[in-house]
């Protein structure tokens, strides 16, 4: 079936650009997410973008999707110790359905 | 304010002891959806809906039960609770195709099963 893996754990530098990276397996994906979870809370939108695009830009966060290799990732430009929590990697084929797969999550933890 | 709620937020229980975790949004979505998420594993889907009395399976539905007998609520059932059911549970809403699926996700229900 589809999946969703990204790595378990980052650490950064207060200051520095945090990369979290994701591959996926289903080729009729339409949308891509990512969510964050701060401790004790349920799961946020951060932002997504859809599948015919290469990238999206919002603020401090720059998304890039490579769907020839099923690659996505999300940068953090200039991490505060405020982004120290768990993205979550999610696709969805968006037909209608509500079937959204769901990574791990990387557990970025900022240095400061 | 928009929001998805769920009660209890904590709950111990004993295994065989049926139990009612209940999801309410006041979004008017269509689509709400329950998932557990367990340590190294992410979210897994449990049971989704598409509107009031149309539910299917997600990836792990074995031993839960949905209903959604109203737009707003969506409560997850386990009949017969067992220690492999201990998990932290997120019910989620959106508002339905057209958009882009965003989820609204409820703050958590820390089940233990002993």
């Amino acid at each position: 079936g589809e999946d969703v893996e990204q790595s378990l754990f980052l650490s950064v530098r207060e200051g520095d650009s945090s990369v979290i990276n994701c591959t996926y397996t289903d080729s009729s994906s339409t949308y891509l997410y990512w969510y964050k979870q701060e401790p004790g809370a349920g799961l946020q939108l951060l932002t997504y973008i859809f599948s015919n695009m290469d990238m999206k830009q919002d603020q401090r966060l720059t998304v890039l999707l490579n769907k020839k290799d099923k690659h996505l990732s999300l940068r953090i430009a200039d991490t505060q110790t405020g982004d120290s929590a768990i993205y979550f990697c999610a696709e969805s084929s968006g037909t209608g359905g509500f079937k959204t797969i769901f990574g791990a999550g990387t557990r970025l933890f900022v240095k400061a | 304010e928009a929001q998805v709620t769920q009660n209890p937020r904590y709950l111990i229980t004993v295994t065989g002891k049926k139990l009612t975790v209940t999801c309410s949004q006041n979004m008017n979505h269509e689509y709400m959806s329950w998932y557990r998420q367990d340590p190294g594993l992410g979210l897994r889907q449990i049971y989704y809906s598409m509107n009031v009395e149309v539910t299917d399976k997600g990836d792990v539905p074995e031993g839960y039960k949905v209903s959604r007998k109203e737009k707003r609520n969506f409560p997850l059932i386990l009949e017969s609770p067992s220690p492999n059911q201990t998990s932290l549970y997120f019910c989620a809403s959106s508002p339905g195709a057209g958009v882009n699926n965003e989820q609204f996700f409820g703050p958590g229900t820390r089940l233990t099963v002993l």
